[in-house]
């Protein structure tokens, strides 16, 4: 299955807000409420910030936020600070085996 | 605290194999399916495999099906994944992680920092 859909690039100020996009398809993000959002500061390993579209997992800032609309979810991230600097990828449950697909990423610059 | 150290990387020859390995520690190890996923140079994340936490059911992306075989060692708490036949496609950093479950791939609850595999003559 072909890659979820994300901007190459965002950026934005400090305590500003951004919105990454991640698009996909009604067998994968339009159906399930399966898409998770990944941090990754190069050299370090990903981590995980939102999952099932809204959830956050324990000890992630409430800053991050998701949301979905139709085949396209989101992450948003409130007062943006310095340390927001990093890659962030989505993920999704699809219908066709294995189950998995990922979006190509998007770094954010904070400026 | 929940860690992952991937280890195996290295320069290979298209057409040869490489065995990689995820030390885990943190966790009660045989609870967790597992997964690897990777990021070839430029490109976004692929997830390349799974396996349950018995390790009696495995999972393939079809670009590795037949080439790759992952497997674990509960008692050893580490992750492997056997590489076979390699192309230049399957250069990129190699990830292992924990998932909430084995029907769940697309949620990684905690990353390793990855492991480098280069694949040239």
């Amino acid at each position: 299955q072909s890659a979820l859909t994300q901007p190459a690039s965002v950026s934005g100020s400090p305590g500003q807000s951004i919105t990454i996009s991640c698009t996909g398809t009604s067998s994968d993000v339009g159906t399930y409420n399966y898409v998770s959002w990944y941090q990754h500061h190069p050299g370090k390993a990903p981590k995980l910030m939102i999952y099932d579209v809204t959830n956050r997992p324990s000890g992630v800032s409430n800053r991050f936020s998701g949301s979905k609309s139709g085949n396209t979810a989101s992450l948003t991230i409130s007062g943006l600070q310095s340390e927001d600097e990093a890659d962030y990828y989505c993920g999704s449950y699809t219908s066709s085996s294995p189950h998995v697909v990922f979006g190509g990423g998007t770094k954010l610059t904070v400026l | 605290e929940v860690q992952l150290l991937e280890s195996g990387g290295d320069l290979v020859q298209p057409g040869g194999s490489l065995r990689l390995s995820c030390a885990a520690s943190g966790i009660t190890f045989s609870n967790y399916a597992m997964s690897w996923v990777r990021q070839a140079p430029g490109r976004g994340l692929e997830w390349v495999s799974g396996i349950s936490g018995s390790g009696g059911s495995t999972y393939y992306a079809d670009s590795v099906k037949g080439r790759f075989t992952i497997s674990r060692d509960n008692s050893k708490n580490t992750l492997y994944l056997q590489m076979s036949s390699l192309r230049d496609e399957d250069m990129a950093l190699y990830y292992c992680a924990i998932n909430r479950d084995g029907s769940s791939w697309y949620l990684c609850d905690y990353w390793g920092q990855g492991t480098l595999v280069t694949v040239s003559s």
